[in-house]
């Protein structure tokens, strides 16, 4: 599986921006970059994906590198309710088999400061 | 919205008793999926379906059996608990090829 780098740990302030990066510098061409969050003692929860270009849905928006070996998930306004472990997924989807699971790393703790 | 519901939050059995996850799903999705996660180890793949009666292994299905006799339930069947079972199992589903699994709420079982 080709692997994502996140940092371990970031702090926002409510209201402001975050911006969570992401490496994934062995991605290939069909792999989807797939972000999910895992609130405290919930289940994870699909955020957002893509394949080159940017996408924006009502929960955040994900920026792709041109090379496509890193993006970005940007929370437009930080709020209490977003600080969770986000993780950064590849996904091929274009074949099945074991390409089906999700493979989770660590992540990033996102803690928002009131 | 979709919605992924699991049968219990939290449950407690003894080593060596036959154990019994359900998980629901309501939105008529082909692919479901067994995890459970672990500190330091992250969400791993049990065992998925994607279509009634149809299973796949997925990365640790020893001591697992699953059961997938209507496209909304998959059950997840431990034949003889034990303690390194002691996890949060966690249920997902998906529509095909779509790309978004949707998770439940996870139940986390302790085997004492």
């Amino acid at each position: 599986d080709a692997k994502t780098t996140q940092p371990n740990s970031m702090e926002s302030n409510e209201e402001e921006p975050v911006h969570l990066p992401c490496n994934h510098s062995t991605i290939s061409g069909t792999d989807y970059i797939h972000w999910y969050r895992q609130l405290p003692s919930q289940g994870p929860e699909y955020v957002i994906h893509g394949l080159t270009s940017n996408v924006n849905n009502r929960m955040a928006s994900l920026a792709i590198a041109e090379d496509r070996k890193s993006s970005t998930l940007i929370l437009h306004r930080a709020t209490l309710r977003d600080a969770a472990v986000y993780y950064c997924i590849l996904r091929d989807v274009g074949s099945g088999g074991s390409n089906y699971k999700l493979t989770f790393g660590k992540g990033t703790l996102l803690t928002v400061n009131p | 919205d979709v919605k992924v519901t699991q049968s219990s939050r939290y449950l407690v059995k003894r080593t060596g008793e036959k154990v019994f996850l359900e998980c629901v799903q309501d939105m008529d999705h082909e692919n479901m999926f067994w995890y459970r996660q672990d500190p330091g180890l992250g969400l791993r793949l049990i065992y998925f379906s994607y279509d009634v009666k149809m299973k796949e292994k997925g990365d640790i299905p020893e001591g697992y059996s699953v059961s997938r006799e209507k496209k909304e339930r998959f059950s997840l069947i431990l034949e003889s608990a034990s303690t390194n079972q002691t996890s949060m199992y966690l249920c997902a589903s998906e529509i095909a090829v779509r790309g978004e699994q949707y998770f439940g709420p996870g139940t986390r079982l302790t085997v004492t």
